[in-house]
């Protein structure tokens, strides 16, 4: 049963880039049936795809996102990243990581993690 | 504004059929799969429907999915108390490079 726990800052400064980390457990991120993905929802709003990536390093990234956006693996800790740059208010959001087999299929979820951006 | 359009809000007593939309394009809907995710209050979403009709197990058969043409519908049945959520559709888009598309979301009371 695969588990995913995010980590990293909750308050990041604007401009600055926001890192986020999340540890994978029960099974191992070089699988060739998963991608590793992020979700994010700024308070009270909607779901926002942000991006995923395979074991292998292919990613896929929104396009709204994808100039400042980077999603990367280190297969040796079962771990995958994200690293969100030129960060603003509008960037404050509980982020999720969650694997996805297929486009639009996400399964599980991590419990997600606020980061706000502010100064 | 969300690619995907829900209607923001639903309601429906104990026990009844309620239905939520979830319209889409040529391009999302129309040419790929929907899913579906059950948010309760405070915490992560749940995967609910996939493949536009499928449970995971371990989701209850009164939820059940539909897809015609560029539009999608989550039924639920039997409306129970614990139903009371927001619940979003997703699906891939192949237009902008392709990107994974939600809608924003609909907020299910239970009256």
């Amino acid at each position: 049963q695969l588990q995913l726990q995010e980590s990293g800052p909750g308050l990041v400064k604007p401009s600055e880039t926001l890192s986020l980390t999340c540890t994978v457990s029960g099974g191992s991120i070089s699988s060739s049936s998963y991608y590793w993905g992020w979700i994010r929802q700024p308070p009270g709003k909607g779901l926002e795809w942000i991006g995923s990536i395979y074991y292998s390093g292919s990613t896929y990234y929104n396009p709204s996102l994808k100039s400042r956006v980077t999603i990367s693996v280190d297969t040796s800790k079962n771990q995958f990243s994200l690293k969100l740059s030129s960060v603003t208010a509008a960037d404050t959001a509980v982020y999720y990581c969650t694997v996805t087999t297929t486009p639009g299929w996400f399964d599980p979820w991590g419990q997600g993690t606020l980061v706000t951006v502010s100064s | 504004q969300s690619v995907l359009t829900q209607p923001p809000s639903a309601s429906g007593t104990p026990g009844q059929r309620v239905t939520i939309s979830c319209s889409g394009s040529s391009s999302n809907i129309g040419s790929n799969y929907v899913y579906w995710y059950q948010q309760l209050p405070g915490t992560a979403p749940k995967l609910l429907i996939y493949r536009n009709n499928q449970r995971p197990s371990g989701v209850p058969d009164r939820f059940s999915g539909s897809k015609s043409g560029t539009s999608a519908s989550l039924a639920i049945s039997g409306l129970r108390s614990e139903d009371e959520a927001d619940y979003y559709c997703a699906a891939w888009d192949d237009s902008l490079s392709g990107c994974v598309v939600f809608g924003g979301g609909t907020k299910l009371t239970v009256l």
